[in-house]
């Protein structure tokens, strides 16, 4: 059965700095992965996508994440954080065997001024 | 566009009651998923229904049950609860397969007292 781990259940990062949040995740087949956002008070939206063809993903508010097979990994990154990003993340995995999304425990991303 | 509904926003009941969760999907979607959020655990897979069908279900006791409408909105019935059933219900709509996206409504926070 595929699993996901993300590393950190909250990190700090000053606005203007690098976002970096890990997922690694678990599946003896191709898998599908997806980065979810959830800002206070509201449901989970769709950060971005990766099914298949080009491991390099761009999502929505200048989030991109890339899949590295080899490393069984899905890190989300965006160049230069915004308060506005603050929330939280969940990374998910799901495959063809199975007919369910598994999701990450998240990491809250907090934006420091 | 109307988003994913879900009702009440709120529901306090006390252990051994039952519990009624409403979502209605987005027009022209016909699975609904539903996932529990409880503190520091992140999203656990309930149900999945398709058609009218569940199409299946998470490591959750029968006391979870649901079914799905001709109209493709669900409900989600907890039986028997138990203080730890205290958490956020998400219910979230998607055109079905696990590859698409889902779109998630705000929840429901039900209070097990």
């Amino acid at each position: 059965a595929q699993s996901v781990t993300q590393l950190g259940s909250h990190v700090s990062v000053s606005e203007g700095a690098l976002v970096l949040l890990r997922c690694n995740y678990s599946s003896s087949v191709p898998p599908y992965l997806f980065w979810y956002v959830q800002y206070p008070n509201q449901g989970l939206q769709l950060l971005l996508k990766y099914t298949t063809g080009a491991t390099l993903v761009k999502g929505i508010n200048g989030f991109e994440a890339e899949f590295k097979k080899s490393e069984t990994s899905f890190h989300l990154t965006k160049p230069s954080a915004h308060m506005s990003d603050a929330a939280e993340y969940f990374c998910a995995v799901s495959d063809l065997r199975d007919d369910k999304i598994i999701f990450g425990k998240g990491t809250r991303l907090h934006i420091l001024p | 566009e109307a988003g994913v509904t879900q009702s009440p926003t709120h529901l306090i009941k006390t252990r051994g009651q039952q519990a009624t969760l409403r979502c209605s999907p987005i027009s022209g979607h016909t699975s609904v998923y539903w996932y529990q959020q409880a503190l520091g655990l992140g999203l656990q897979f309930l149900l999945w229904y398709d058609e009218g069908e569940e199409r299946n279900r998470g490591n959750f006791p029968p006391r979870f049950s649901g079914r799905q409408f001709p109209n493709y909105s669900s409900e989600l019935n907890v039986n028997a609860l138990e203080l730890e059933d205290s958490a956020l219900y998400l219910c979230a709509s998607g055109a079905g397969g696990t590859y698409n996206e889902q779109f998630f409504g705000p929840g429901t926070r039900l209070t097990v007292l």
